[in-house]
């Protein structure tokens, strides 16, 4: 497999499931974000990892758990999510500072 | 004031014209620039990036720069219809790896 690899691509849930994303980057690179995608809402970072520590938390509520176990792969943990939280949630990495990201096709999540 | 703006279009151009999209960037020491691509329901593409003052070419696309003027803009030539999409402006600050998004401009090409 190449590039960013992202699972499930579609997820539908209830508010009281717990579930996990996946991601997969075979590119080699050091750093791995998770951002989300609202319609009509720019893309909004949500969680930053470098070299698997997790460097930026950008207020997002506790119900979204990260976990970057080596440089190559990212999860993010579900659970007791609500309605809003129904997007698209885009995992990225990059070779580090400065650099642009290459980002996987994504997981389109509806809470029910 | 939004870190990234972008006007939301839609934009549509002729098909075989040029289309001009800008960018704004509010914190004057931001070091890197990119232009992503994103058709609807996928996930988004990087299609230029720029780090200097001027202009940058890659095929159809041309990114141009103005850091004194916190502006960056993207021209594509010969406008096909396959270009329809909502393109992003996205910032690098001056210290770390954090990119920050523009809301976006989608782009119609009619033919």
């Amino acid at each position: 497999e190449t590039g960013v690899t992202q699972t499930p691509r579609h997820l539908v849930m209830g508010m009281t499931n717990k579930k996990s994303l996946k991601c997969e980057q075979h590119l080699g690179h050091n750093a791995m974000y998770w951002y989300k995608q609202s319609a009509k809402k720019p893309l909004e970072l949500m969680f930053v990892y470098n070299f698997k520590e997790q460097t930026e938390n950008n207020s997002v509520p506790s119900r979204f758990s990260p976990e970057c176990p080596n440089s190559s792969h990212l999860f993010l943990h579900l659970h007791t999510l609500q309605p809003e939280d129904s997007a698209l949630y885009l995992c990225a990495s990059s070779q580090g500072q400065g650099y642009g990201y290459t980002f996987g096709s994504g997981t389109r999540l509806t809470v029910v | 004031q939004k870190e990234v703006e972008q006007n939301s279009g839609p934009l549509s151009v002729p098909e075989g014209a040029i289309a001009s999209l800008n960018c704004t960037y509010s914190d004057r020491g931001s070091q890197s620039f990119f232009w992503y691509r994103q058709y609807s329901g996928k996930s988004p593409e990087l299609i230029m990036s720029i780090y200097s003052n001027g202009d940058k070419e890659d095929g159809r696309f041309t990114a141009q720069l103005n850091k004194a003027s916190q502006y960056v803009s993207l021209l594509i030539r010969d406008s096909q219809p396959s270009d329809s999409a909502t393109y992003l402006c996205a910032v690098i600050k001056a210290a770390g790896n954090k990119l920050t998004f523009g809301g976006g401009t989608r782009v119609l090409v009619k033919p």
